[in-house]
């Protein structure tokens, strides 16, 4: 079992819609959850963080969080073109170090 | 000024050949990384690093040395490049403020020949 998995996509919403993003993970010590976007040819960009149980929202985006079920999600809102992008959930298991999925890839369709 | 700087962008070498990528930073942290990114196979981590003293191997290590010359430059080597090393190389920091979330660099494209 990969410790961190995420559907690989590519995931396809229209514009407006709700885009769903998962991520399960193995280690059920891991404290700290992270979710960056990275475009094609560029770097990762972090865009959300949680730690505790439940939502954390930040404009259109919600993360999800459930240790019991070691499941981590990203909602995104408005869903609009330029979300367009690979999303990687990422875990620290607490060695300070991050391991990522291998990343979902989001199509918003105009 | 980018506060994660990687040189070069992008390099082409010869299989043998011995090569350097570079990472400095102007954020002050402590923690360094260095990791690849393969299509299919993720970002995976070569090494990293929480101050200058310290260095550590990460999951893909063999074949690659490192050099954390100060706080804000962390090298990255590939002693005798192979062609299964051709692959997105990032640098990144941690920012204690932010959990310990990453800040990468724009990344080197290696392709060995």
């Amino acid at each position: 079992q990969k410790e961190v998995e995420q559907n690989s996509g590519p995931l396809s919403v229209p514009e407006g819609a709700i885009a769903s993003l998962n991520c399960t993970y193995s280690d059920r010590v891991s404290q700290s959850f992270f979710w960056y976007r990275q475009y094609s040819g560029k770097s990762p960009e972090l865009i959300m963080s949680i730690y505790s149980n439940g939502d954390k929202e930040d404009g259109r985006f919600t993360a999800q969080l459930n240790k019991a079920s070691q499941y981590v999600s990203l909602l995104i809102r408005d869903s609009q073109p330029s979300d367009s992008a690979t999303y990687l959930c990422a875990v620290d298991n607490q060695g300070g170090k991050l391991i990522f999925g291998q990343g979902t890839e989001l199509s918003v369709k105009p | 000024d980018a506060d994660v700087t990687q040189t070069p962008r992008n390099r082409i070498t010869k299989t043998g050949k011995r090569i350097m990528l570079e990472c400095s930073q102007t954020k002050g942290h402590d923690r360094m990384y260095w990791y690849r990114q393969d299509p299919g196979l993720g970002l995976r981590l070569i090494y990293y690093s929480f101050d200058v003293k310290d260095i550590n191997k990460g999951e893909i290590s063999d074949g690659y040395s490192v050099s954390r010359q100060a706080q804000a430059k962390f090298s990255l080597s590939l002693e005798s490049a192979i062609p299964n090393q051709t692959a997105l190389y990032f640098c990144a920091t941690s920012d204690p403020d932010r959990g310990y979330g990453y800040t990468f660099g724009s990344g080197t494209r290696l392709t060995v020949v």
